[in-house]
C-alpha cells in the first residue's frame, strides 16, 4: 500500500517568515495530494491540494509543489503569521479503488509572534 | 451544527466497557470514513462505507464494529479496549469516487476523545 512520509514533525517560524513541510510518497499511481491543517483542538480542514497533472498551484500565501519523478510534494507558506501555528498533514491518494487517503505524520508549526 | 458531527465529544471508559460512538453527515455525502488519530501517529484509515456497504477494514481488530444504518449516519461501537485504543477518533464524509482519477474532498468531524483506563 501507499506510504507517506513527512518532515519535519516540528517547526518553528518567525512572523512573516516562510515555512515550508515536505513529503515523500511510495506508490506511483498517487495522483491527488491534499494538505490538512488542523488547530489545536479542532478538526482537520482542507487547505490547498494539487491534481498530478500539474507542478505547482498557489493560493495567496500558500503554495504546493510537486514533483511525480521524485514522488515528492511541498507545502510552502509565505509570511507567516500567528493563525498559521496548527499541525498539517500531507495526504496522497491513489487513483484506483475507492476515496482513500494515507496521511503523513504531521508537522506541527509555531510562528512565533 | 452543520457539517459532520460527532457524539460523544469525550468519553472514558474500562476495559470491559461496551460503548459507541456517533457520527453523522448533513452534506448529502455517500461515502463515510472512521479514523484513529494518536499522538505521533498518521491519521489512521480503519473503516470505509460507501453507500452505507463497507468497502474497506483496515485491518483493525474487532473489539471495534462498524455500523452504517445509512448514508447519514455511522457508529463505531466499542468493546473490551485496551489502553492503547485511547486516541482522538474522527469521522469523516465526502461523495464517493465514481469517476476514475477523479477526487472528492472528505469533511471531518471534531472528534471523539477516547480514554481507555
Amino acid at each position: 500500500g501507499e506510504n507517506v512520509e513527512q518532515h519535519p514533525s516540528t517547526l518553528s517560524v518567525q512572523e512573516g517568515d516562510s515555512a515550508v513541510i515536505k513529503c515523500t510518497y511510495s506508490d506511483s499511481a498517487s495522483n491527488y495530494f491534499p494538505w490538512y491543517k488542523q488547530e489545536l483542538g479542532k478538526r482537520p480542514q482542507l487547505i490547498i491540494d494539487i491534481r498530478s497533472n500539474v507542478g505547482e498551484k498557489k493560493d495567496q500565501r500558500i503554495a504546493v509543489t510537486l514533483n511525480k519523478t521524485a514522488k515528492h510534494f511541498s507545502l510552502h507558506i509565505t509570511e507567516t503569521q500567528p493563525e498559521d501555528s496548527a499541525v498539517y498533514f500531507c495526504a496522497a491518494s491513489i487513483t484506483t479503488g475507492a476515496n482513500n487517503l494515507f496521511f503523513g505524520t504531521g508537522t506541527r508549526l509555531t510562528v512565533i509572534p | 451544527e452543520t457539517g459532520v458531527t460527532q457524539t460523544p465529544r469525550h468519553l472514558v471508559m474500562g476495559m470491559t466497557n461496551k460503548k459507541s460512538l456517533k457520527c453523522e453527515q448533513h452534506l448529502g455525502h455517500n461515502a463515510m470514513y472512521w479514523y484513529k488519530q494518536s499522538a505521533k501517529k498518521p491519521l489512521e484509515l480503519m473503516f470505509v462505507y460507501n453507500f452505507k456497504e463497507q468497502t474497506e477494514n483496515n485491518s483493525v481488530p474487532s473489539r471495534f464494529s462498524p455500523e452504517c444504518p445509512n448514508s447519514s449516519h455511522l457508529f463505531l461501537h466499542l468493546h473490551t479496549l485496551q489502553p492503547e485504543d485511547s486516541a482522538l477518533y474522527l469521522c469523516a464524509s465526502s461523495q464517493p469516487r465514481l469517476v476514475r482519477n477523479s477526487y472528492n474532498e472528505q469533511f471531518f468531524g471534531p472528534g471523539t476523545r477516547l480514554t481507555v483506563l
